[in-house]
């Protein structure tokens, strides 16, 4: 199975500082079939980005989506309080994975 | 306006099965759009895909869980199941079900607000 490495395991940032979120592939992810998610307490993870770099539906453009082969990036631009959360990258180019996740909180 | 609702037993005892359904409102599952699945979560193992449904009946499942898992669906109650046998604690987990675009692959754009499902006796 394909293993997604995320880094760093948790992310100490302000409202409106950038933050930059890796996530690893163990093999190459064909056709960058990478999807990225995020998860709030008690909540459900939500779709934000697909194909690498292409936001879902809702997803304000301050979330970007990078990468190909074995290396992807998760890109806030200016964080926004309610961006605090949990963020999960998977791999669907072969039976789907996910990552351990990264956690963004309040520096 | 879309919803999924995960139910089923809480508590499941060592070496029985587990079952779940997912019940779909605001939309049809015979919608081609889109396939269905089943996805869990522990504080150990973290996001687990487990498999993922076609309305016709096709399905797909985790190399892992392929043995114990059995997802199906039924179209004249708009919804879908999965039951994994021979449960154990290792099983223990939030357990979600989620919607998924067929255009696009096994990714998970929309999802129920999960069910906790414990494996002791």
């Amino acid at each position: 199975e394909t293993v997604l490495t995320q880094s760093p395991g948790t992310l100490s940032l302000s409202p409106g500082e950038r933050a930059t979120l890796s996530c690893r592939a163990s093999e190459t992810v064909s056709s960058r079939y990478l999807a990225w998610y995020q998860q709030k307490p008690g909540q459900a993870p939500r779709l934000l980005m697909y194909r690498a770099s292409n936001r879902a539906t809702g997803i304000p453009d301050r979330f970007s989506g990078s990468g190909s082969g074995t290396d992807f990036t998760l890109t806030i631009s200016r964080l926004e309080p309610e961006d605090f959360a949990v963020y999960f990258c998977q791999q669907y180019s072969s039976s789907p994975t996910f990552g351990r996740g990264t956690k963004v909180e309040i520096k | 306006q879309l919803r999924l609702q995960e139910s089923g037993p809480g508590l499941v005892k060592p070496s029985e099965p587990l079952s779940l359904t997912c019940t779909v409102s605001g939309d049809s599952i015979t919608n081609s759009a889109y396939y269905w699945g089943w996805i869990r979560q522990t504080p150990g193992n973290g996001l687990e895909w487990i498999g993922t449904i076609y309305y016709t009946g096709t399905t797909y499942y985790s190399p892992s869980l392929r043995t114990r898992a059995t997802i199906s669906v039924d179209t004249s109650k708009n919804h879908f199941s999965l039951m994994l046998n021979s449960a154990t604690a290792a099983d223990t987990a939030i357990y979600y079900c989620a919607r998924a675009p067929r255009g696009e692959g096994l990714i998970s754009d929309y999802w129920g607000q999960g069910a906790l499902v414990t494996v002791s006796s």
